[in-house]
C-alpha cells in the first residue's frame, strides 16, 4: 500500500545550524512530494513542492532533494531560526489532489 | 485574498452525536479536500469534491460523508460520533494561481467527543 514515513521523529538544533529532516516514501508511481511545516493549533503550511522529473529544488533558506532511486526525500533548511520550530510533514500525491502524508518530524531549535 | 476559512474552530460533542463542519476553498477555486488528523499523526485523505462532485474517497466509514455547494463551500458531516472521532479535521484547496496539485490547508476544527 501507499506510505509516507520519516526516519525520525524529533530533531533538536541549535540557532544558526542547518537542519535536515528526512523522508522516506513507498508508491514509486508518485510524482509530486510537498514538505509542509505545521506549528501547534495550527494547519499545515506549505513550505516547498518538487516533482518526480527534477531531484533538487531551492526555495528561500530551504532545499528539497529527491532520491527516486532509493524513494527517499529530504528537507534542508539552512542558518534555523526559533520561529522554525514545528512538525515537519512530507506528502505524495498519488492522484488527483489527494495527499499522503508521514508521521512528522518535530523540529527543536534552540536559541 | 482569504485563503482556506474553516468553522467552528473548536466544538465538543458526545458519543452517539452527529457533527456538521464547514469550508470554504481559496476564493476562485472549484476543489475542496477533508482531512482528518488524529493527535501526533499526519492528516489523512476523507474526501475531494470538485465542481460539487465527489472526486475520492478515502479509508473511512460511511457515518463520513460531505457535500459542496454551488458557491464551491463544503460541509463535512459525521454520524454516530465515537470518541476515535476526535481529531483536527482540516480543508484543503488549491490555489487558482499555481498548480493544481498544491494542496492549502485551513486553520482546521478541533473536534472533541467526549
Amino acid at each position: 500500500g501507499e506510505s509516507v514515513g520519516l526516519h525520525l521523529p524529533t530533531l533538536s538544533v541549535q540557532e544558526g545550524d542547518n537542519s535536515i529532516i528526512n523522508c522516506a516514501y513507498s508508491n514509486s508511481a508518485s510524482d509530486y512530494f510537498i514538505w509542509y511545516k505545521q506549528e501547534s493549533g495550527k494547519g499545515p503550511q506549505f513550505i516547498i513542492d518538487i516533482r518526480s522529473n527534477m531531484d533538487k529544488r531551492q526555495g528561500q533558506r530551504v532545499t528539497v532533494l529527491l532520491n527516486k532511486t532509493v524513494k527517499h526525500l529530504s528537507l534542508q533548511i539552512a542558518a534555523t531560526q526559533p520561529g522554525d520550530s514545528a512538525v515537519y510533514f512530507c506528502a505524495e500525491s498519488t492522484g488527483f489532489q489527494k495527499l499522503v502524508f508521514g508521521t512528522g518530524t518535530r523540529l527543536l531549535v534552540s536559541p | 485574498d482569504a485563503g482556506v476559512t474553516q468553522s467552528p474552530t473548536h466544538l465538543i460533542k458526545t458519543r452517539g452525536q452527529h457533527v456538521t463542519l464547514r469550508c470554504s476553498p481559496i476564493s476562485g477555486h472549484k476543489s475542496v479536500s477533508w482531512y482528518q488528523q488524529v493527535l501526533g499523526q499526519g492528516p489523512q485523505f476523507i474526501f475531494q469534491y470538485y465542481e460539487k462532485e465527489e472526486r475520492g474517497r478515502g479509508n473511512f466509514p460511511d457515518r463520513f460523508s460531505a457535500r459542496q455547494f454551488p458557491n464551491y463551500s463544503s460541509e463535512l458531516n459525521v454520524n454516530a460520533l465515537l470518541l476515535g472521532d476526535s481529531a483536527l479535521y482540516l480543508c484543503a484547496s488549491p490555489n487558482p494561481s499555481g498548480p493544481t496539485d498544491t494542496q492549502y490547508f485551513g486553520p482546521g476544527t478541533r473536534l472533541t467527543v467526549l
